[in-house]
């Protein structure tokens, strides 16, 4: 059976950081893209960042680049979001999500429960 | 600019059927797309991709009362039987060069 769990929502101030984490298993983790996405409260779905099996190709969306940034480590099973320079719209659940598909079209076939960020003084 | 089109709200009554529409932006006709449920206070789950030709292929454990189609730039998600438990936001996804976009969200409610 295919899990997710993050790990490492809270409460931070702005300007502050977290590190999101997201725990693998019940799939072959080292062959898999991975991906952030996250839902401001009472609003939609916004996807947030990517990463591919041997972290070659990296994407983010462009309110999050140069701020967030995504890496894995195949040995945890698990990849993480670190975030700096956090602001209040980026409080949010954030859910981590494996990332099938091919050129023709990715998507998220597999979701966590999702961690909650909030960021407020 | 890729862009994923749905209606706000949908409703339909309990064993009925609803079609829910999303619309792709001009010059995407052809994109493939993803749709995704998310039960009230859940996290998204994927029900189905729909290919270029309107083939669809659904998720793992999920019914074949849920179907989908394409027409043009419309992609459709058919919910057939409808139960409570399908009371939910429903999202389109697709991928552009290097980003997802999602549409944003039909909240489905059950009469």
């Amino acid at each position: 059976e295919v899990q997710l769990v993050e790990s490492g929502g809270g409460l931070v101030k702005p300007g502050g950081s977290l590190r999101l984490s997201c725990a693998a298993s019940g799939f072959t983790f080292s062959s898999s893209s991975l991906t952030w996405v996250r839902q401001a409260p009472g609003k939609g779905l916004e996807w947030v960042s990517s990463i591919d099996p041997t972290s070659s190709y990296i994407y983010y969306t462009n309110s999050v680049r140069g701020r967030f940034t995504i890496s894995r480590d195949d040995a945890k099973d698990s990849f993480y979001l670190q975030m700096n320079s956090l602001r209040a719209e980026d409080t949010a659940m954030y859910y981590c999500a494996r990332l099938a598909g091919s050129t023709s079209l990715y998507y998220f076939d597999y979701w966590g429960q999702g961690t909650l960020v909030t960021v407020s003084s | 600019q890729l862009v994923l089109t749905q209606s706000p709200s949908a409703s339909a009554s309990l064993g009925a059927s609803v079609k829910l529409t999303c619309t792709l932006s001009n010059g995407h006709s052809n994109y493939a797309i993803a749709w995704h449920h998310q039960q009230p206070e859940k996290s998204p789950r994927y029900l189905m991709k729909i290919n270029s030709d309107g083939s669809h292929t659904r998720g793992d454990g999920v019914p074949d009362r849920f179907s989908g189609s394409r027409s043009g730039a419309e992609r459709y998600l058919t919910i057939s039987s409808l139960q409570s438990e399908d009371e939910a936001d429903y999202y389109c996804q697709t991928w552009g060069p290097d980003h997802a976009v999602f549409g944003g969200g039909t909240q489905l409610t059950v009469l």
